[in-house]
């Protein structure tokens, strides 16, 4: 059964904390995306990458970095972790046409 | 404005009513449409592909008018299972490096 996967179902931080998220998919995906979910907000793209190494900035990248140095995996890192990025955090693979997600991460930072 | 608009509703409705949703996109170069249903505490899944000519699955029909810029769904003989958020997404790339943008989500609640 092909998957996304991430590292973390629920998270807890502290302002300020430098904060890893991982995310592994097994389909071969050559693109690869990070977004959030707030209420009302919907979902909103942070980063996503389609190709190893290679990184286009979403709607929303403040605050925010990524790494894909291996076609399967790309990470999500909040370098100064801050209470207004609690969040939902969803990733996601696709081959070009329809995304797959993973189950997501529920970063709360106090 | 918003690169993929839709209602949030909520929509209310009584099993068995027929119940449609509509999206706007701005990008007129955009080159594949879905819609994805997220239950809720779940991740988005995907419900169906939009085609051009339309296309049915079931009680669902997706339908897209390029030339207006926007996209339907149409829910028959509505169930309590149905009741969740629909998605409606836009990939506005070209080749295999497609960038999805979600609208904000529908929410039906279909009520016995």
């Amino acid at each position: 059964d092909v998957k996304v996967t991430q590292s973390s179902r629920y998270l807890v931080k502290r302002t300020g904390e430098k904060v890893f998220l991982e995310c592994v998919q097994d389909m071969d995906h050559e693109n690869m995306f990070w977004y959030r979910q707030d209420p009302g907000l919907g979902l909103r793209l942070i980063y996503f990458s389609y190709d190893v190494k290679m990184k286009e900035k979403g709607d929303i990248p403040e605050g925010y970095s990524v790494s894909r140095e291996k076609k399967e995996r790309f990470s999500l890192i909040l370098e100064s972790a801050s209470t207004n990025q609690t969040s939902m955090y969803l990733c996601a693979s696709s081959s070009g046409l329809a995304g797959v997600f993973g189950p997501g991460t529920r970063l709360t930072v106090t | 404005r918003k690169e993929v608009e839709q209602d949030p509703g909520p929509f209310n409705v009584p099993e068995g009513a027929t119940v449609a949703f509509n999206c706007t996109y701005s990008n007129s170069a955009s080159q594949s449409f879905f819609w994805y249903r997220q239950d809720c505490r779940k991740e988005p899944k995907l419900l169906m592909s939009v085609y051009s000519s339309g296309n049915e699955d079931g009680r669902f029909t997706a339908q897209l008018n390029r030339a207006s810029q926007y996209i339907s769904l149409l829910i028959r003989d509505s169930k309590l299972s149905d009741s969740a958020t629909y998605l409606c997404v836009v990939n506005t790339g070209s080749g295999n490096t497609g960038k999805l943008i979600f609208g904000q989500g529908t929410t039906l609640q279909v009520k016995p």
